[in-house]
């Protein structure tokens, strides 16, 4: 059971350039996240889907796009690589919305610098 | 609209002794809330939750919180901390199952 699985872990990339940081669960969950993590900032929202076929906008969306064609998977695609969106990504899932099932397991991350 | 504030950015304090990391959350609704830990390098980790029942709850590594609703508040406590405690603590509230909303952290340092 590998739970949230997210690659590539670290990625360089030009300013300008695209690149899609992918996201997979294996635990059946119904809804999935995807954070950025910068320093002293906590963790804001980006984009999240709480099925296949329906996502929707987070607190930071702008400058990503992303898409949920099947229930395990949740790319994460940044057009147009800025500085500002170096940062540490996390995707994560969760069951559902009630009591036990409403609780995130989160993948190990994605380093991304923007140059 | 919810919020988190954890009071303390950094929080040094030596091995064996007692650590209480503070939470204080607002909400107009009733929340479900959490702590995680972030280990260096790694992703986030659920440590305990507060769901609903007893105020006080347990978590993995011998921590525990309590929930208090008149304070709004949910601290996070262990009493002899170690070594391998050191790492980011985040606290979260989730609005019974929409979308979680995290705190900025406090980071935990034991020292020798």
């Amino acid at each position: 059971n590998a739970g949230v699985t997210q690659t590539p872990k670290f990625r360089i990339l030009k300013i300008g350039q695209s690149m899609t940081l992918q996201c997979a669960q294996d635990m059946n969950h119904n809804y999935m996240y995807w954070y950025r993590q910068d320093p002293g900032m906590g963790l804001k929202l980006i984009y999240y889907s709480v099925g296949a076929g329906i996502t929707d906008k987070g607190e930071v969306p702008n400058g990503y796009n992303v898409s949920r064609s099947t229930t395990e998977d949740f790319p994460l695609r940044l057009e147009l690589a800025a500085p500002s969106q170096t940062s540490v990504y996390f995707c994560a899932s969760k069951l559902g919305q009630i009591s036990g099932a409403n609780v995130l397991t989160f993948g190990a991350g994605s380093r991304l610098t923007v140059l | 609209a919810q919020s988190v504030t954890q009071l303390d950015s950094q929080v040094p304090v030596f091995e064996e002794a007692p650590v209480e990391l503070r939470c204080n959350y607002s909400s107009s609704v009733s929340v479900y809330l959490f702590w995680y830990v972030q280990y260096p390098n790694q992703g986030l980790q659920l440590l305990l939750k507060y769901l609903s029942g007893s105020t006080l709850v347990k978590g993995i590594n011998g921590f525990e919180a309590e929930f208090n609703k008149s304070q709004t508040s949910f601290h996070l406590r262990k009493p002899s901390v170690h070594i391998s405690d050191t790492a980011e603590y985040f606290c979260a509230v989730s609005p019974y199952g929409q979308n979680f909303v995290f705190g900025p952290g406090t980071r935990l340092s034991v020292l020798p």
